[in-house]
C-alpha cells in the first residue's frame, strides 16, 4: 500500500518569502503524484501533477514541484508567496493504473501581509 | 465543464435518521470516489467506483452505503450514524485509472454533515 508524508504541518511566512513544502511517498512501483490546495471554505483544487517525463513540473499560480525518484520525494516550491496563498496544501499519490488516491497529512500555510 | 456537484451543502441529521448525499459529474469520468475529511485532517478514502462497480471499500462501517446508479451519479446513503461521523464528505471523479497512465481527481465542494 502507498503512503505519503508531509513533514511541515504548519508554515508561517511573510509575503515575498520563498516556499518549499516537503513530500515523501512510500510505494514500490510507479506512481502518479499530485499537489492539491484547499483555500479556507473552498474545495480541493489541483495545483500540479506529475505522471511521467520532465521531473520538474509547473502548476498554477506560480507553483512548481520536482520529482526526485531516488528520494521518493515531490517537494512543492514557489519563489515568492503572496497573502492569497494562505491555505492548506496536500500532497497525494496513486499507483500507476490504480484509483486509490492517498493524501499526506497536509501543510497549513499562513502568509503574513 | 470540469465540475463535480454535491448536494446538499450542509446536512444535520439525528442518529435515527436516514439521509442520502448526492454527487454528479458530466465529464465522462468512469471513476468516482467518496472521501471523508475531519477538521484539520487530510481526506480519507471511503469508496471507489470504477465503471459503476464498487472497486474499493476502505473498511467503512455498514451505516454508510454507497450507490452508483449510472456513470454520472454517485450516492452515499446514511443510516444510524454516530456523532463522530460528523465531517465533510467529499465526492471526486477521474478518468478511470485502471487503463490510463494517469488522471487527476476533481473534487466537489463537499457536504458538511453534522450528526446530533
Amino acid at each position: 500500500a502507498q503512503s505519503v508524508s508531509q513533514h511541515n504541518h504548519h508554515v508561517i511566512l511573510s509575503e515575498a518569502a520563498s516556499l518549499e513544502l516537503g513530500c515523501n511517498y512510500s510505494y514500490g512501483g510507479t506512481v502518479n503524484l499530485f499537489w492539491y490546495v484547499q483555500y479556507p471554505g473552498q474545495h480541493l483544487q489541483l495545483l500540479l501533477k506529475y505522471f511521467s517525463g520532465d521531473p520538474l513540473v509547473k502548476g498554477i499560480k506560480g507553483f512548481e514541484a520536482e520529482f526526485i525518484k531516488s528520494k521518493f520525494s515531490f517537494n512543492l516550491r514557489k519563489p515568492s508567496v503572496q497573502w492569497s496563498d494562505t491555505a492548506e496544501y496536500f500532497c497525494a499519490v496513486n499507483a500507476r493504473g490504480g484509483n486509490m488516491l492517498t493524501f499526506g497529512g497536509g501543510t497549513r500555510l499562513m502568509v503574513k501581509p | 465543464d470540469t465540475e463535480v456537484t454535491q448536494t446538499p451543502k450542509h446536512l444535520v441529521m439525528g442518529m435515527t435518521n436516514k439521509k442520502s448525499l448526492k454527487c454528479e459529474q458530466h465529464m465522462g469520468h468512469r471513476a468516482m470516489y467518496w472521501y471523508k475529511q475531519k477538521a484539520k485532517k487530510p481526506p480519507e478514502l471511503m469508496f471507489v467506483y470504477s465503471y459503476e462497480k464498487l472497486s474499493i471499500n476502505e473498511s467503512v462501517p455498514s451505516r454508510f452505503s454507497p450507490e452508483c446508479p449510472n456513470s454520472s451519479l454517485l450516492n452515499l446513503h446514511l443510516h444510524a450514524l454516530q456523532p463522530e461521523d460528523s465531517a465533510l464528505y467529499l465526492c471526486a471523479s477521474s478518468r478511470s485509472g485502471t487503463n490510463n497512465v494517469g488522471s487527476e481527481a476533481f473534487f466537489g465542494q463537499g457536504t458538511r454533515l453534522t450528526v446530533v
